[in-house]
């Protein structure tokens, strides 16, 4: 199984930009649809989108004007670009290798929405 | 608001078997596979069933899945203490240009 392992900062002050990367290991990344998915705090679990290697992208209706994707097949990385936060983009936020289901996770980060 | 509808809690008592419902529409469920997903806390979910009723290897038997029309069901048979997790359905929704949905989260309690 792909391994994947998110990074980015943990606090993101309102109506800026959030900015997650997400290391791919075990696998190439030209294969699955790398995925966004969060969780906010006792809350269930949200898709935000996903972007295969050719950079072809797909997000969730509801966040499209505020999302963009990104992939660096060099180094094996995937971003996740959230603009215009608040204090509900406030999550935990999970990058996945899904084929097309949800195969492999990273463990998560948390990310705060506050000032 | 879940586009996928689940009940927020189940329980049972050990050697029990419960089921998970999750309810959805043409659009989602009735028109495509449904997926359960397993998480305990904090950490990240893990995928329990695809494709409506397959299992991946290494999830017991115990675990099953099925689906008819716009619903779908989780069952968890011999019910032990270290299934008390969250259970998520998910399934592809066509509508909107599609996008994945997923069930608000059952909280499964082994009493």
């Amino acid at each position: 199984q792909v391994q994947l392992q998110e990074s980015g900062p943990g606090l993101v002050k309102p109506s800026e930009t959030l900015s997650l990367s997400c290391s791919v290991s075990g696998g190439s990344i030209r294969s699955y649809h790398w995925t966004w998915i969060r969780q906010s705090p006792g809350k269930g679990l949200e898709w935000i989108g996903y972007i295969f290697y050719s950079g072809y992208t797909k997000y969730i209706p509801s966040l499209k004007s505020r999302v963009s994707m990104s992939v660096d097949t060099s180094r094996n990385q995937f971003s996740l670009k959230l603009s215009s936060v608040t204090s509900a983009d406030t999550a935990v936020y999970y990058c996945v290798a899904a084929d097309p289901w949800f195969d492999s996770w990273g463990q998560g980060t948390l990310v705060t929405v506050s000032s | 608001q879940s586009v996928l509808t689940q009940p927020p809690s189940a329980s049972g008592t050990p050697g029990q078997r419960v089921t998970i419902s999750c309810s959805g529409s043409s659009s989602n469920i009735g028109g495509t596979y449904v997926y359960w997903y397993q998480q305990f806390p904090g950490t990240a979910p893990k995928l329990l069933i695809y494709r409506n009723d397959q299992r991946p290897s290494g999830v017991p038997d115990r675990f099953s899945g099925s689906k008819s029309g716009t619903s779908a069901s989780l069952a968890i048979s011999g019910l032990r203490s270290e299934d008390e997790a969250d259970y998520y359905c998910a399934a592809w929704d066509d509508s909107l240009s599609g996008h994945w949905v997923f069930g608000g989260g059952t909280k499964l309690t082994v009493l």
